[in-house]
């Protein structure tokens, strides 16, 4: 199994862009996360689907935040207008169900620059 | 509001040198306390689950433990390929699959 793919693997901006990242979680699995990372605040979760339905959000910081799931395939994360407090590193997880014993697959995740 | 508090924020061991990472949480109703490993540019890597107080896991030189406000992951004569960040994470009952991440103990094993 090729795990979680994400990409870009990495993403340099201007203030201003818009920056869509992309998920594709490990085929089968029905549960789909999307946590950011900085050194200051660690890894915190932004979002959570099940069954491509959003769970939830109240992790998301702000409207300038929107996350999809078209399908069970694929998610996207957009930041509209992107600000350099964005630059992080963002990160794609998946798990199989919905119970406790469900681990949580993470992708490789994708390193934010905002100029 | 759940937390997590990992400590310490790095440790620099000896190769062969046991020590012990602590995880402390606060959470409303433990469904599950979780650790995971990640190396520099990766995403993070599943290693244990603990549900409940008393209870132990292990695997090769690592070994989790749980009470009912921390955990400890023992760490036996380490070598220099467990280097990496550890993180602990909690799922609240109630909560779904939602985890609270720790901000990690960077962990060096040298020669």
């Amino acid at each position: 199994d090729a795990g979680v793919i994400q990409s870009p693997r990495h993403e340099v901006t201007e203030m201003g862009q818009e920056v869509t990242l992309r998920c594709k979680p490990i085929s089968g699995h029905n549960s789909l996360f999307w946590y950011r990372q900085t050194m200051m605040r660690g890894l915190e979760l932004l979002i959570y689907f099940n069954n491509n339905v959003p769970i939830d959000d109240s992790g998301m910081p702000e409207d300038r935040f929107s996350a999809k799931m078209p399908n069970a395939s694929f998610s996207t994360l957009k930041i509209q207008p992107s600000e350099p407090r964005d630059s992080a590193v963002y990160f794609c997880a998946s798990t199989h169900g919905w119970g406790p014993t469900e681990t949580q697959y993470f992708g490789p995740g994708t390193r934010l620059l905002v100029l | 509001e759940d937390q997590v508090t990992q400590s310490p924020e790095a440790l620099r061991l000896q190769e062969g040198e046991s020590s012990s990472l602590n995880c402390s949480y606060t959470v409303s109703g433990l469904r599950g306390l979780f650790w995971y490993r990640q190396d520099p540019g990766k995403g993070p890597e599943f290693l244990f689950t603990l549900y409940s107080a008393g209870e132990e896991k292990e695997k090769e030189r690592l070994k989790a433990t749980l009470t009912k406000k921390e955990s400890f992951l023992h760490i036996t004569a380490p070598k220099p390929e467990d280097s990496a960040t550890y993180l602990c994470a909690v799922q609240a009952r109630g909560g779904g699959n939602k985890l609270t991440f720790g901000t990690g103990t960077q962990l060096k094993v040298e020669l």
